[in-house]
């Protein structure tokens, strides 16, 4: 079992639709847990991230980690074409210098 | 100010050869990391680089290497290339003054295809 799993995709929505977006780890020691983007032919960018457990929500974007069913999810409401990119969960232990990533789901938002 | 830059945009080499690959992070941050992002294999962190000394590195073999220069630019080799190499390598560096956090950026990468 990889340390974290995340769908690859891509995932196909229209325009203003609510998006969710999973990702599941193996690794209890994961403390930070993150969500980037990356567009085509782009390097990733830091969307959101959040620290143990619980919900943040950051304009149209919510992050949501349950650290007791190793689940984290980002949710973007009123979906924009503009969000149509490859989004990355990300994860990292306290006091080691290294993301382990997931593989990518790849949102294609369609006006 | 500028953001990580990685040059060259595209390589394409044929196995058995050598390829090198260069990152500049943003100026002042010193730490670098070197990423694989393969096809079907998401991103897969290679290489870590801190004030000149390699700190740490993922599981590849010892053919993929590197270092860090004075102005804390990057350069990663990878030797005897085989067709898996074929991949984005991506650098990023941490915000400055840090040498790992949650947040790194991210330079726009190097595709490399070896043929």
């Amino acid at each position: 079992q990889k340390e974290v799993e995340q769908d690859p995709g891509p995932l196909s929505v229209p325009e203003g639709a609510i998006v969710s977006l999973n990702c599941t780890y193996s690794n209890s020691a994961f403390q930070y847990f993150m969500w980037y983007r990356q567009y085509s032919r782009k390097g990733p960018e830091l969307l959101m991230y959040t620290y143990s457990s619980g919900n943040k929500e950051d304009g149209r974007f919510t992050a949501q980690v349950d650290k007791s069913s190793k689940y984290i999810s980002l949710f973007i409401r009123d979906s924009q074409p503009s969000d149509s990119a490859t989004y990355l969960c990300a994860m990292m232990r306290i006091g080691y210098s290294t993301l382990t990533f997931g593989k990518g789901t790849m949102l294609l938002v369609s006006p | 100010e500028a953001g990580v830059t990685q040059s060259p945009t595209h390589l394409i080499k044929t196995r058995g050869q050598q390829a090198t690959l260069r990152c500049s992070p943003i100026s002042g941050h010193t730490s670098v990391y070197w990423y694989q992002q393969a096809l079907g294999l998401g991103l897969q962190f290679l290489l870590w680089y801190d004030e000149g000394e390699e700190r740490n590195r993922g599981n590849f073999p010892p053919r993929f290497s590197g270092r860090q220069f004075p102005n804390y630019s990057s350069e990663l080799n990878v030797n005897a290339l085989e067709l898996e190499d074929s991949a984005l390598y991506l650098c990023a560096s941490p915000p400055r003054g840090t040498r790992s956090s949650y947040e790194q950026y991210f330079g726009p990468g190097t595709r490399l295809t070896v043929t």
